[in-house]
């Protein structure tokens, strides 16, 4: 079982928006509608940031977006904050309770 | 109020054992899903066990699998992560993690970080 491949570091200005992907194959991405982010700071515990590949956990600002084509699935993040620094991880349902997680994405704000 | 304290966690010399645990309250146990989830030193995050609500186990691949043990015990709404022949590779923080559904986690522990080395 790979894991699902993110970038490993994106970029963007306050207010500018970025997009993180997240590839994985017909077997987890491409094959379920359960994929989420979660957002974790250095040191700190990942937090559940979107789920069913399109949901936002209430507290969740709606700058934050998520959205699926193919085997790839992809996270928005609009009008960039400086608090928006962190590292974000996907992850994907994989079948027979399994999952799959991506490798993880630093996203600095410039 | 949903909790999961972890335990157990140290230093281990190379090829030793540890076991960790879990304590979960605020929500059904016996129902949930759970998961052990490691990060390695400026890694991303890999599933290491899961344990269903029927005690089905499964483990994230060879180099795990035969080393690791998830168990959990209702009565005490706890999840345990027994790991023997302890290699540096598996230094860690290690999370539990609550499977709110087919790998959604809403809720995490504060990590055990598991350390091994001579």
């Amino acid at each position: 079982q790979s894991a699902l491949t993110q970038p490993r570091s994106v970029s963007g200005s306050p207010g500018q928006s970025v997009t993180i992907s997240c590839t994985g194959t017909s077997s987890d991405v491409g094959d379920y509608d359960y994929v989420s982010w979660y957002q974790q700071y250095p040191g700190k515990v990942p937090k559940l940031l979107i789920f069913d590949v399109t949901n936002r956990p209430s507290g969740v600002p709606d700058r934050f977006s998520g959205s699926k084509s193919g085997n790839t699935a992809s996270l928005t993040i609009s009008g960039l904050q400086a608090e928006d620094e962190a590292y974000y991880h996907c992850c994907s349902y994989a079948g027979s309770y399994t999952v799959v997680f991506g490798g993880g994405t630093k996203l600095t704000v410039l | 109020q949903v909790h999961l304290v972890e335990s157990g966690g140290g230093v281990v010399q190379p090829g030793g054992s540890l076991r960790l645990s879990c304590a979960a309250s605020g929500f059904t146990f016996s129902s949930t899903t759970m998961y052990w989830v490691r990060q390695a030193p400026g890694k991303g995050l890999q599933w290491v066990a899961l344990i269903s609500h029927e005690h089905t186990t499964r483990y994230n691949g060879d180099s795990v699998r035969g080393r690791l043990t998830i168990s959990r015990d209702n009565s005490k709404n706890t999840v345990y992560l027994q790991m023997t022949s302890l290699t540096p590779d598996d230094t860690a923080i290690y999370y539990c993690a609550r499977d709110a559904k087919w790998g959604l986690f809403d809720y995490w522990g504060q990590g055990a970080l598991v350390t091994v080395s001579s």
